[in-house]
């Protein structure tokens, strides 16, 4: 099987850009989360989302959003950008209902200029 | 509030040492699932363990073993026989079993840096 992608893998923005992110997850997983990854505050949660419901959100402004397509693949955008969103976007993929292992992908490099 | 302390920041051993890496928890809920994650340097984090909160056998997985007591709220990764393969950052993550099937959010610790040298 095909493990989680993510594109692109590398990305330079300049501030007030806004900016998608792409997630493919496995194949069979209904949900997808996304996480942001910084050396300050390490992994942080931003959203999961399960059958094209977002069915969790995390303590992000409004200007991270996110969306899930009936074929799983979900997409995350920030608008607005701030240096301080310069970041690893993870995106991860699961199967169940209940927490199960989550299987991360490369990640997207964000960098904001 | 739920939290996952990790607080060895960065551990340096030589290869065939035994190395345990300390992960100690806070929730209020009675349910929840504990996990542990590498992340080697290309950056993919890799699942190794999920453990929840009803089940506190210890687990052994070739070199690997976790040691869960809910007494001290503490699930501790010890690897033996380190190898340099090891080297890696290593998060404990706690999760809370959300009604309606949520997967919830994977609260993670800040990490152990793994270090293994030949």
């Amino acid at each position: 099987k095909a493990g989680v992608t993510q594109t692109p893998r590398y990305l330079i923005k300049t501030r007030g850009q806004q900016v998608t992110l792409s997630c493919s997850p496995i194949s069979g997983h209904r949900s997808v989360s996304w996480y942001q990854q910084t050396p300050g505050q390490g992994l942080q949660f931003l959203f999961e989302y399960f059958s094209e419901t977002q069915r969790n959100k995390g303590n992000f402004p409004g200007r991270f959003s996110g969306r899930q397509f009936s074929n799983s693949r979900s997409e995350m955008n920030v608008s607005t950008l701030e240096l301080g969103d310069s970041a690893l976007y993870l995106c991860a993929s699961s199967w169940g209902e209940v927490p199960n292992e989550q299987y991360f992908g490369p990640g997207t490099r964000l960098t904001v200029t | 509030a739920q939290k996952v302390t990790q607080a060895q920041t960065e551990i340096s051993v030589v290869e065939k040492e035994d190395v345990t890496l300390d992960c100690v928890y806070e929730t209020r809920d009675t349910t929840y699932y504990l996990f542990w994650y590498k992340q080697p340097p290309s950056g993919e984090l890799v699942f190794l363990i999920r453990r929840n909160s009803f089940d506190e056998q210890n687990e052994i997985s070739g070199r690997y073993s976790w040691n869960f007591q809910k007494s001290t709220s503490s699930f501790n990764f010890t690897i033996t026989a380190s190898q340099v393969v090891d080297s890696a950052v290593y998060f404990c993550a706690l999760s809370e079993a959300k009604y309606g099937g949520s997967q919830g959010n994977l609260i993670f610790g800040k990490g152990t840096k793994l270090s293994v040298k030949p």
